[in-house]
């Protein structure tokens, strides 16, 4: 089955830095989203995107947040300045479809660690 | 079941049981409903979706219920095997592009 892959799979990094987290969706799937797990917790949805651009982003997605599709492949999660609660295990996803409303495929994760 | 914080709900079956995950949503405008299977480490896994035009509907092994009067959704595993252990998450979408997941319910198969 395709799979969707996220690089790196742990990534640690000093308060105040800038990540970006990389996500390589499903080749024909046209939707994209992140969502991100603190531990022990419910997976939060954090932003969606189509057509290069956001279609729709929850309260977590401020302006520290932004995401990018650079090419035909990558898709990517910029995080500016981390703060310590920004701590949590990022997951990519993508769909073939309007994504919530179809299967969406999750990739296994970013654990980002901001110490 | 739904929890609080760090203390996922446990259900503990034997392997060969059948296997019952409880889940209750929120918003009455969800109309979209899925369960998802998060094994350590790895992201959510698709396992089955309901639509609200539905109460009911089967795949392989697994049986989903949706009681839309009282907001609650039901996985029922059928003969239950230890690769089935893992975190079962609830998810509810309301036409817009995000799912809201529940807080999960860790499911412990004995052998």
């Amino acid at each position: 089955e395709p799979e969707v892959t996220q690089t790196p799979s742990h990534q640690v990094t000093q308060m105040g830095q800038e990540v970006i987290l990389r996500c390589v969706p499903i080749s024909n799937h046209l939707y994209f989203y992140w969502y991100r797990q603190i531990l022990g917790q419910k997976v939060e949805f954090l932003v969606s995107f189509y057509n290069n651009e956001i279609s729709e982003k929850s309260e977590i997605f401020d302006d520290q947040f932004s995401v990018e599709r650079p090419d035909g492949s990558n898709f990517t999660l910029k995080i500016r300045s981390t703060k310590l609660e920004d701590s949590a295990m990022y997951f990519c996803a993508s769909s073939e479809s309007q994504g919530a409303r179809e299967k969406l495929f999750f990739g296994s994760g970013t654990q980002l660690s901001v110490l | 079941g739904e929890s609080v914080g760090l203390h996922l709900p446990t259900l503990s079956v034997q392997e060969g049981d059948n296997s019952i995950i409880n889940c209750a949503y929120s918003n009455s405008a969800s109309d979209y409903f899925i369960w998802y299977k998060q094994e350590s480490g790895k992201g959510p896994q698709f396992i089955i979706d309901i639509r609200s035009n539905m109460d009911k509907r089967q795949g392989q092994r697994v049986t989903v219920l949706l009681n839309k009067t009282v907001k609650h959704l039901s996985l029922q595993i059928a003969a239950t095997q230890p690769g089935d252990s893992a975190v079962y998450f609830c998810a509810e979408n309301d036409s817009s592009y995000k799912l809201i997941f529940g807080s999960g319910t860790r499911l412990l198969v004995r052998p």
